[in-house]
């Protein structure tokens, strides 16, 4: 069964730390696994997008690595601002599909 | 600026009521997408759309119905059938699935469905 499922569920971190959000998943064919950042109320926002031959890929504070291997991702962000508070959903891509299976999220809030 | 809209932002529902869910593109995307969230789970697909009057229903189309008359239009009707529908709805657009290749999908900022 295609899955994909992310620890910790939630997170409290303080300003200006930084956090790592993990992502393990068992979808096969792979394709593709993006880091959204979905704020309150608010639609998701891609951060990134890896294919198979990636192993990291950053955007400003954030940084996405994956082991194709283990089939693990991680999304690490560095010096953590008030605005980071968010949930950070991880989403695989199969091959030849329409099919985009998201994981259930990290909440992340930052405290001043 | 392109992106995606929908309408209305918070919405109630009566018992036996359908209602009807906006969603427009100006991305010029071929592929549209309608998601269910729920509080601790993972977004639920409910339909998509390859390309205008076609759609294919999702793993959770039970309930619901969609139109794709225009490619910058993909409203979803939730109908009384649905005896659940106190949800979270997102659609989503993107250049169409097999050439997605490194291209995301685009979100709108969602419609809050309640039951009155």
């Amino acid at each position: 069964k295609n899955q994909v499922e992310q620890s910790p569920q939630s997170l409290i971190i303080l300003e200006g730390k930084n956090c790592t959000l993990q992502c393990n998943y068992t979808v096969s064919p792979f394709s593709n696994l993006r880091w959204y950042k979905q704020d309150t109320g608010r639609g998701p926002v891609s951060l990134t997008i890896m294919t198979f031959s990636e192993n990291t890929k950053s955007n400003g504070r954030y940084t996405a690595t994956l082991d194709a291997d283990t089939k693990q991702s991680s999304l690490h962000i560095t010096a953590s601002q008030l605005s980071d508070s968010a949930s950070y959903i991880c989403v695989v891509s199969s091959s030849g599909t329409y099919k985009y299976i998201f994981g259930t999220g990290t909440r992340l809030k930052v405290l001043a | 600026d392109g992106g995606i809209t929908q309408s209305p932002k918070y919405l109630f529902r009566k018992e036996g009521q359908n209602v009807t869910l906006s969603c427009e593109q100006n991305l010029n995307h071929d592929a549209m997408y309608w998601y269910r969230q729920d509080p601790g789970q993972g977004l639920r697909l409910i339909y998509y759309s390859q390309i205008v009057n076609d759609f294919q229903k999702g793993d959770i189309a039970e309930g619901y119905s969609v139109s794709r008359e225009k490619k910058e239009s993909f409203p979803l009707t939730v109908t009384s059938a649905q005896k659940n529908p106190t949800a979270f709805y997102l659609c989503a657009s993107s250049i169409i699935h097999n050439r997605v290749g490194n291209q995301p999908q685009h979100f709108g900022d969602g419609t809050r469905l309640s039951i009155l």
